[in-house]
């Protein structure tokens, strides 16, 4: 139980195109979803976290205007990454709280390589 | 945002041997510490987990002891075998589905 389905699992997109990343609860409702970025050989930084019907909230330094997060349904994240250019190429990974108690499951990744 | 701090970066172990894996962290409202398991191009995957009640917990090979005092924990990989070979990562979070806090990983390698 209480997995976290994450898609694409890798996209290759143009610099100035925008990509979307979905992660979609599957045997849960997952009232918030953490996104995460990392870097090759690097620990995984907080992005924004964000919560079923209302804004993300972003973590110092990322831009909201840039990596766009809908929450838009219980079962339902999305992170778009747009007009992106070669430095957003990185490892995406959502996660989300198990309900009730402690523990988080988190999505397969999605490898972003914008060329 | 470094409030979880991971040592070593990395480290080679024999086949059979032990490998131990050491995190700190600064904040005291932490009242939740588990290890995760990743592989290349995957996404983390939860290894073991302990909450300050308990000093230690173990399963299987696997075991965290945890210091409240020292505000230290620590993973224990025992008969450390080749497939054990890939990223580990202590996190931490306070209150149930807040945010976890990572450290920086250490690459363990387990030589045949």
């Amino acid at each position: 139980g209480a997995v976290v389905s994450q898609h694409p699992s890798r996209v290759i997109c143009k610099s100035g195109t925008s990509v979307k990343i979905e992660c979609r609860s599957l045997d849960f409702q997952a009232t918030t979803m953490f996104w995460y970025r990392q870097f090759p050989k690097k620990s995984l930084m907080l992005m924004a976290t964000s919560n079923e019907g209302s804004k993300a909230t972003y973590e110092q330094g990322v831009e909201k205007d840039k990596f766009l997060i809908n929450h838009a349904s219980l079962t339902l994240s999305t992170l778009t990454v747009t007009s992106a250019h070669p430095e957003d190429s990185s490892f995406y990974i959502c996660s989300a709280p198990r309900q009730g108690g402690y523990g988080y499951t988190f999505g397969s990744g999605t490898r972003l390589t914008v060329v | 945002q470094q409030q979880v701090k991971q040592s070593p970066q990395s480290l080679i172990v024999q086949k059979g041997g032990i490998s131990i894996i050491n995190c700190a962290y600064e904040n005291t409202a932490f009242d939740y510490f588990p290890w995760y398991q990743q592989f290349p191009g995957k996404g983390p995957a939860l290894l073991i987990a302990i909450r300050p009640d308990v000093s230690e917990k173990k399963e299987g090979r696997f075991t965290i002891s945890f210091n409240k005092s020292a505000k230290q924990f620590s993973l224990h990989i025992m008969d450390s075998q080749p497939g054990d070979s890939a990223t580990y990562f202590c996190a931490a979070s306070g209150n149930a589905g807040n945010m976890l806090t990572f450290g920086g990983g250490t690459r363990l390698m387990v030589k045949p």
